[in-house]
């Protein structure tokens, strides 16, 4: 079955600079790739996804770069700001009513 | 995106009951899915189920001890039975939204003493 690998488990950036989390998955079949943004006591609630036909997407401060030869994705944040500050968790799946499959997560702080 | 109502919100439950966590969506969907995240953890996949058929369950889950019931393509339960302390977590279930993503209900905190 498929393995989601994340990291850094922890991170730490300035306010304003930017934040890079890397995931490597498994299972070539895997065609979505959702990223995660879990506030404490909350859901995890969807920021970005991207499909395996797409290499980028970008939605403001946010992008994701998939690389399907190489089997991983990345999520960018640029200008991080104090309320970016979460656990985020990557996931995989093939689309269509199949589970996803969630990496370990990685807790960002951005320090004002 | 699709609204997940999930309840209870929290319990605090004695070892050795059960607690039965329920699922309503706002429309029909074929799957439904159900988490388990442990304090500090990432979201373990308990089951998947499918209106009509068993649920399916991954490894290390048993069907006697999470029972997952789907009466309808809006609507699930799991039950946690003959709780003990280490199944104090959170569960959340999800479902699939075509344009919308996985979406989470809103998950219970369960807490065994």
């Amino acid at each position: 079955g498929e393995n989601v690998e994340q990291h850094p488990s922890t991170l730490s950036v300035q306010e304003g600079d930017s934040a890079v989390i890397k995931c490597t998955y498994s299972d070539s079949a895997s065609n979505y790739f959702p990223w995660y943004k879990q506030e404490l006591g909350k859901r995890p609630q969807l920021i970005i996804d991207i499909r395996s036909n797409v290499g980028e997407k970008k939605d403001q401060r946010i992008a994701v770069t998939l690389n399907k030869t190489a089997k991983h994705f990345s999520l960018h944040i640029t200008e991080t700001q104090p309320e970016d500050s979460a656990v985020y968790f990557c996931a995989a799946t093939h689309s269509g009513n199949t589970p996803l499959v969630f990496g370990k997560g990685t807790r960002l702080s951005v320090i004002a | 995106s699709a609204v997940i109502s999930q309840k209870p919100s929290r319990d605090i439950c004695q070892r050795g009951t059960s607690l039965t966590i329920q699922c309503q969506v706002d429309s029909q969907v074929t799957m439904m899915f159900w988490y388990r995240q442990q304090p500090g953890q990432s979201l373990t996949l308990i089951a998947t189920a499918n209106q009509g058929s068993e649920a399916t369950y991954e490894s290390g889950f048993v069907i006697d001890k999470f029972p997952i019931s789907r009466p309808n393509l809006t609507f699930s339960t799991l039950t946690v039975s003959n709780m003990s302390p280490e199944d104090s977590s959170i569960y959340l279930c999800s479902v699939d939204r075509a344009n919308y993503g996985y979406t989470f209900g809103s998950g219970t905190r369960l807490t065994v003493v």
